[in-house]
This record gives structure tokens, sequence and C-alpha cells, in this order.
């Protein structure tokens, strides 16, 4: 059963970076897309980005000026890191497993992880 | 960016009752667009995808019809555990996008 698990501060400062790591269980992270989801607190979802095993990458276009995504396949982890981060940046992060192809639906999520950005 | 609607916002009923939740693209998404069951303080779970196909362990009382920009999920018979919240995703054009979700709450 494949299994994802986001870890990374809990708390990140205003204008800081905010970085997470997905670690990958179960499974293999080539051949598939993983992507990166935050919710706000009571809010819907968000898609950040995606990153395929072999590196190449697409991000939402609201957030492309400060998104990064990477990927370390001898680890089994891909990460985010998210620049210059104000309160709207609080939210839940999912990481999530998109199959072969790029636009191919999220079927394993990670439980995800509260980011809050306060001072 | 595609805008995706839903409705109703929120709905109450009982269980055996008949939902529809319907999904609206801004645009003709062919049919690709995925539906999620997310319950509090958990991660969403795909339940249907390309529009009418069910994920793999996914009860058959959920399904999913349309294509173009028009789409419903219908739960047959609501079950105690799908009290939930339901949302729809486009995955015809990045940025990929959801709506804004439809809470099923008890009557």
């Amino acid at each position: 059963q494949v299994q994802l698990q986001e870890s990374g501060p809990g708390l990140v400062k205003p204008s800081e970076t905010l970085s997470l790591t997905c670690t990958v269980s179960g499974g293999s992270i080539s051949n598939y897309y993983w992507s990166w989801i935050r919710q706000p607190p009571g809010k819907g979802l968000e898609w950040i980005g995606y990153i395929h095993y072999s590196g190449s990458t697409n991000y939402n276009p609201s957030l492309m000026s400060r998104v990064t995504i990477s990927v370390d396949t001898s680890k089994s982890q891909f990460s985010l890191k998210l620049s210059s981060v104000t309160a709207a940046d609080t939210a839940m992060y999912y990481c999530a497993r998109g199959q072969s192809a790029y636009y191919s639906p999220f079927d394993y999520w990670g439980q995800g992880t509260l980011v809050t950005v306060s001072s | 960016d595609i805008q995706m609607t839903q409705s109703p916002s929120s709905l109450s009923a009982s269980v055996e009752d008949r939902v529809t939740i319907t999904c609206r693209a801004s645009q003709s998404i062919t049919s690709d667009l995925n539906w999620y069951q997310q319950k509090p303080g958990k991660a969403p779970n795909l339940l249907i995808y390309e529009a009418s196909s069910l994920q793999s362990g996914v009860p058959s009382r959920f399904s999913g019809s349309g294509s173009g920009t028009d789409f419903t999920l219908t739960i047959s018979s609501l079950q105690p555990e799908d009290f939930a919240t339901y949302y729809c995703q486009q995955s015809h054009r990045i940025p990929f996008t959801f709506g804004p979700g439809t809470t099923v709450g008890i009557k």
C-alpha cells in the first residue's frame, strides 16, 4: 500500500521560506507525477504544482514566482519550497500522487501537515 | 484558469436518501473531471475519475456522469459514513482547480 508522509516545520515566520518534504513508501516514486496541494483552514483546495520523477515540473501560475518543487528519487522524497510567505499561506499542506499522465487524478494523499505563518 | 462551481454548497439528507451534487466548469473540460470526498481532519479521497469511472475500493452507490461543462455526482443510498464534503476537480488544463465543495450533513 502506497503511503505518503509530509514533514517539516509547523510554524514559519512571515517573509521566510516554507520547506516541506513528502516521503513515499510502499511503492516506487518512479513513473508517477507528485503534487503539492494546500487547504487554508475552513476553505477549499488549491493545487500548488507537480513534479515528475524525471524532474520536470509545472506550477500554479498564482504561486509560480515563489514555488520550487524538487525530487530525490534515491530517498523516495519530493519537496516543496515556498518563499516570502505571508499569513495567506497558512494552510494544511498535502502531498499527493498522480499516475503516469500529468493530468491523472490524485489517488494517494498524505495525511497533511498544518503550516502556520506567524511571527 | 478554469473556474469550477458546485451546487448546492451544502445539503441535509437522511440515511438511504438519494443525493445529487452538481459541478460546472467555466469552459469545456471534456471528461477530465474527478470527485473527492473529504471528512473532517482527513485528506481528500478519490471517488470518481474521468467523470464516470469508479475508483477501486469505492462503493458502487457512488456514481458520476457528465461531460463538457456539466457534471453530477450521485450517491444512490446515503450511508452514515457518507456525511462529508465533496469536491470536484478538473484535470483538463493547468492549473488544476477544485470546486468550492458541497457539504452533506445529517437531516
